[in-house]
Order: structure tokens, then sequence, then C-alpha cells
């Protein structure tokens, strides 16, 4: 079982340059989320999608892009990167619900550098 | 609006004893669910255990329990019997609804076992 796969595991970009961190799920979740930890901050909600089609906004989304159009898919794009970006990246996965049946399931961690 | 408090930064415990590692929350949900998650030196993230708001007896998963004070709202997980791999950092979460969606995460305590 894949379960949830980031890539890449690290990157390093220069102030301004966009790219995409990927997630891909293949438990058939409605939901995904993205997060970012920073030292003495766990874990902070960037954007989550309840499914195909449908995302929205958490804690800290300024400077970064989301869309789902599989179920399977949930990439996090960063529009011009900023050293405030520099951070651990964690995408996590689960059923929909509202009890314990919905235990998230995360990825490996994305560790991005901007210089 | 969520909010989780974990004010122990880092703690020390005697391999084979029992430690208790201090959460508490802030919610207007009558309905939410409460989590902890082990992210050892590796970097991933495992999930430990879960409280339902609803649930009417502690939860426990095998050497972790959670002890749940509604009225207090504190949900501290109980580790008994300490080994050396219990060395990690324990993320105290929660969210509105119960199951996992847009989880509030704490900043997280780092537990050292000593031999």
């Amino acid at each position: 079982n894949a379960g949830v796969t980031q890539t890449p595991k690290f990157q390093v970009l220069k102030t301004g340059q966009s790219m995409t961190l990927q997630c891909a799920q293949d438990m058939n979740h409605e939901y995904m989320s993205w997060y970012r930890q920073d030292p003495g901050m766990g874990l902070r909600l960037i954007h989550y999608s309840v499914g195909a089609g449908i995302t929205d906004q958490g804690e800290v989304p300024n400077g970064y892009n989301v869309s789902r159009s599989t179920t399977e898919d949930f990439p996090l794009r960063l529009l011009s990167a900023a050293p405030s970006q520099t951070s651990v990246y964690f995408c996590a996965s689960s059923q929909w619900g509202q009890s314990r049946d919905t235990e998230a399931f995360f990825g490996q961690g994305t560790r991005l550098t901007v210089v | 609006a969520q909010k989780i408090t974990q004010t122990q930064p880092g703690m020390f415990v005697q391999e084979k004893e029992a430690v208790t590692l201090d959460c508490t929350y802030d919610t207007s949900d009558q309905s939410y669910g409460l989590f902890w998650y082990k992210q050892p030196s590796s970097g991933e993230m495992i999930f430990l255990i879960y409280q339902g708001s609803y649930d009417e007896q502690n939860a426990t998963e095998g050497r972790y329990s959670l002890n749940f004070q509604k009225a207090r709202k504190s949900a501290n997980l109980v580790i008994s019997a300490s080994q050396l791999g219990d060395s990690a950092m324990y993320f105290c979460a929660m969210s509105p609804s119960g199951g996992y969606q847009k989880v509030t995460f704490g900043t997280g305590t780092k537990l050292q076992v000593i031999p």
C-alpha cells in the first residue's frame, strides 16, 4: 500500500521561483490537506479539499495555490517563493466523517528551502 | 476558532516509568475530536490516539491513554512504561467536527526517555 506519497522529499528554490509540491493518495479519501511545520509552531493548515473540485483556505494560505481535479491528487503550488516559505510541508488525507474512523494518513514530508 | 496549548516544550522521563504530556484546548464547538501524534526524529507523523468530545470513557491504545477532562478542557496523553523508542516530539491536535478535518495542532512537547 502506497498510502500518501509526497514528491519531492527535498527542494531548494531561489527567491521568486515557482514550483509544485505533489501529493497523491491511493485510499480513495475525500479529504486532503496541506500543512507546513516550522520550528516551535507545530503544524499549520495551508489549504484543504473535501473532494474533487472543492478547495478552501486554512490558517496560512497566502503565497500558495491548490487545485483538486481528481480524488487522488492534491498539488500545492508556490507562486513566487519567498524565504519565509522555508519549511517542512506535509500532505494528509482521510475519509470524510465525524468519528475516529476518519484517521488521517500523512505523507513523509517535503523539506523546502528558499534562498 | 480552536486553540491547542502545550505548555511543556521538553520533558525527560526515566525508562519504564510513566509520563504525562499536557494539553489544553479552547473551542466553542460542542462536537469535536482530540488527537495525539508522535513525530520521531525521522520526521513522519504517527497517529497515536483519538478522543471524541462525546466519548464517555477515556481513550486507550496500548501503552497510550488520553486523560480527557471536558470541563477543564484538557486532553493529556499518558504513556505508561516508557521505552527508549518513545523519544520524539508529541503533538496534541483537535478538529471542529469530530473527524479529521481542519485540524489545529499544538506546538508540541519533546520527550526524551533516559536509560
